[in-house]
C-alpha cells in the first residue's frame, strides 16, 4: 500500500462544473497536508494546505481534511479549462524522521 | 523576489558518471527539499534540511547519492556513478522554516543517463 494514494484519473468535467480530487494516507501521525497543481513540464505550485479537520476554502478551492478516516479531498468550483493540470496530495509526517510524501497526482482536464 | 533556482537545467550524461546538481533556494528560506520525479510518477522525497540540525536523508535511494547544504544555504546533490534508472527530473523547494510551510519548487534539473 503506498502511503499516499491518488486516483490517477484523468478526471474530465466540463467547464463550470465542480472537480472532485481525492486522497488517502497511511500514516496516522501525518500532520500537515497540501495541495500543490502541477502543468505539463512545470514543477508544483501550492494551491492548498490544511493542518485540522474539517473545510478550509480559498476562492474557487475547498480542501477537506478527515483524519479519522484519513482521508483529505480538493474541490475545484466552476472548474476552468485553465484549471486542466495534475493535482498532487502531499502528506508530511515525522515519524521516524520528517518526510513529504507525495501521490502521484490526478490528471485534471476540464472541457470547454 | 527571486525564486528557488536550480542549475543546470538539463544535464546529459554517460552511465558510470558523475553528476552534480545545484540549488540555490529563496533567500531567507532555512528549509531545503531535494525531491525526483520520473516519467509521469509522483514527487519522490530525497532528503531534507533544515536550518543547521542534521538532514534527514531517509529517501536517499543509495549510497551512491550524497547531498550536502553550505552556510544553510546552497545545495548540492552529487550521484556518483550514474546509472540509467537514475534518469528523472530532480526537483529542489524551500520553506521559509518547518515543514508546515509551503514549500516553493526550482524548475528542476532534467537528468538524462545514457
Amino acid at each position: 500500500q503506498k502511503e499516499v494514494e491518488q486516483n490517477s484519473g484523468p478526471l474530465s468535467v466540463p467547464e463550470g462544473a465542480i472537480a472532485s480530487l481525492n486522497c488517502t494516507y497511511s500514516d496516522r501521525g501525518s500532520q500537515s497536508f497540501f495541495w500543490y497543481r502541477q502543468y505539463s513540464g512545470k514543477s508544483p505550485e501550492l494551491i492548498m494546505s490544511i493542518y485540522s479537520n474539517g473545510d478550509k476554502e480559498d476562492g474557487r478551492f475547498t480542501a477537506q481534511l478527515n483524519k479519522a478516516s484519513q482521508y483529505v479531498s480538493l474541490l475545484i468550483r466552476d472548474s476552468q479549462p485553465s484549471d486542466s493540470a495534475t493535482y498532487l496530495c502531499a502528506v508530511n509526517r515525522n515519524t521516524g524522521g520528517f518526510k513529504t510524501i507525495f501521490g502521484a497526482g490526478t490528471r485534471l482536464f476540464v472541457k470547454a | 523576489g527571486a525564486g528557488v533556482s536550480q542549475s543546470p537545467s538539463n544535464k546529459v550524461t554517460e552511465k558510470g558518471k558523475d553528476v552534480e546538481l545545484r540549488c540555490d533556494p529563496i533567500s531567507g528560506h532555512t528549509a531545503l527539499y531535494w525531491y525526483r520525479q520520473s516519467l509521469g510518477q509522483g514527487l519522490e522525497f530525497l532528503i531534507y534540511f533544515q536550518g543547521n540540525s542534521a538532514p534527514d536523508k531517509s529517501g536517499l535511494p543509495s549510497d551512491r547519492f550524497s547531498a550536502e547544504r553550505t552556510g544553510g544555504s546552497v545545495s548540492t546533490l552529487t550521484i556518483q556513478r550514474t546509472q540509467q534508472e537514475d534518469s528523472a527530473v530532480y526537483l529542489c523547494a524551500s520553506s521559509f522554516s518547518s515543514a508546515t510551510d509551503t514549500q516553493y519548487f526550482g524548475p528542476g534539473t532534467r537528468l538524462t543517463v545514457l
